[in-house]
């Protein structure tokens, strides 16, 4: 069984904090690792994906990944409003497995 | 650029009655194809995913099937829908080495 960990929160910031979303996996094997944010009723879209152990970022995302301790996490710097959603994490091995997301509220 | 559209984004069906999902995929070729379900506060279960014309793989056993019979086409089906069938069911298609990608969704509703 492929599993993909998330806290299912609700996490809450202030608008301009730093969010940060984190996700454990079992299976040593996976290779690619992406992170989604899920808007209430709208199907889940692609932010940021991370193949190499370190940090990549994309404005004010930053996905970091850790293989040794199957770790991946997301950083949003300076939220906003419309930060507000669920963060799906994802890792692929052979497959796709998704955790089961991450609602994050960022407070005005 | 690559689309992906799936169809329709919203039913309401009877216990029992039948089930066609369609999912479309436009601007690349040959791409894995996959179903998968989101049960209202669950996380994304993978159902079928395809790997080309008429290759269907089963995740977990269930009231449903898939079919792939145009290579950027893929189909979810079922002869008699349960109640536990509801939930928001996703189509997604791969180049095969990268991210995922997803169709709009379609919610299902049975009574």
């Amino acid at each position: 069984q492929k599993e993909v960990e998330q806290n299912s929160g609700p996490l809450s910031v202030p608008e301009g904090a730093i969010a940060s979303l984190n996700c454990t996996y079992s299976d040593r094997g996976s290779q690619s690792f992406f992170w989604y944010r899920q808007y209430s009723g709208k199907s889940p879209e692609l932010i940021m994906f991370i193949y190499s152990n370190g940090d990549k970022e994309d404005g004010r995302f930053t996905a970091q990944l850790n293989k040794a301790s199957q770790y991946v996490s997301l950083l949003i710097r300076d939220s906003q409003p419309s930060d507000s959603a669920t963060y799906l994490c994802a890792v692929k091995g052979n497959q796709f497995y998704f955790g089961t997301g991450t609602s994050l509220t960022v407070i005005p | 650029s690559q689309t992906i559209h799936q169809w329709p984004a919203t039913l309401v069906q009877p216990v029992g009655s039948p089930l066609s999902l369609e999912c479309t995929v436009e601007g690349t070729s040959n791409p894995n194809l996959y179903w998968y379900r989101q049960a209202a506060g669950r996380g994304l279960q993978l159902l079928f995913y395809s790997v080309g014309i008429g290759q269907i793989s089963s995740e977990v056993p269930q009231n449903l099937s898939a079919s792939r019979p145009q290579d950027r086409q893929f189909i979810l089906s079922s002869k008699k829908l349960l109640l536990s069938d509801s939930g928001f069911y996703l189509c997604a298609w791969s180049p095969g080495v990268g991210e995922l990608f997803f169709g709009e969704g379609s919610r299902l509703t049975v009574l």
